[in-house]
């Protein structure tokens, strides 16, 4: 079974420009979370899409949004670039909404770089 | 909100030794679910381990076991017979019950493995 995959594997974009992110879960998983890791605030939860429908969201502008297709395949975007936000964008999936113990199974990432 | 310590920025450990990994987190739920993370330098997330914290037994695989202390909020990795492949980071994440896919994660602890 292929895991989740994510593209690009690296964008350099300029400050002002908007960017969108993929990912495909893995198959059969209907839930897709996004997560921003950075060297100074760690992995933050983004949002987390379920059946097209963002299910919850974390403490991020605006600028950040996302969407969900029929095929759970998830796309991130972000529009207005800041420097700040140059970071390693990681999509997980998981088979349900988080039932008991489920963990979540992430992609390789897509290192992006705001200049 | 919840929060995840993880104290140890960077350890390192001869091959075919033990080590212990530290984590505590911050919360005021009862029933929530805790994991450890690997991240090797390719940069994808793989789950090492899982603990539903209403288990009063540790949580093992293979190589791989915790120290769940419910009461101290405490939740530490052993990893036994290192291996140069063990070389990662490695983070802490705490779930609540209520908040399906969204993790809260530690800072991570660089552990690097000696030959």
């Amino acid at each position: 079974k292929a895991g989740v995959t994510q593209t690009p594997r690296y964008l350099i974009k300029t400050r002002g420009q908007q960017v969108t992110l993929s990912c495909s879960p893995i198959s059969g998983h209907r839930s897709v979370s996004w997560y921003q890791q950075t060297p100074g605030q760690g992995l933050q939860f983004l949002f987390e899409y379920f059946s097209e429908t963002q299910r919850n969201k974390g403490n991020f502008p605006g600028r950040f949004s996302g969407r969900q297709f029929s095929n759970s395949r998830s796309e991130m975007n972000v529009s207005t670039l800041e420097l700040g936000d140059s970071a390693l964008y990681l999509c997980a999936s998981s088979l349900d909404r988080g039932r008991g113990n489920s963990p979540l199974h992430f992609g390789n990432g897509t290192r992006l770089t705001v200049t | 909100a919840q929060t995840v310590t993880q104290s140890q920025p960077e350890m390192s450990v001869q091959e075919a030794e033990t080590v212990t990994l530290s984590c505590t987190y911050d919360t005021s739920e009862s029933n929530y679910y805790l994991f450890w993370y690997k991240q090797p330098p390719s940069r994808q997330m793989i789950l090492v381990i899982r603990q539903e914290a209403y288990k009063q037994q540790n949580a093992t695989e293979n190589r791989f076991s915790v120290n769940f202390q419910k009461a101290a909020k405490s939740f530490s990795l052993k990893i036994s017979d290192s291996q140069l492949g063990d070389t990662a980071m490695y983070f802490c994440a705490f779930r609540a019950w209520y908040d399906f896919n969204k993790f809260y994660f530690g800072s991570g602890t660089k552990l690097n493995v000696k030959p």
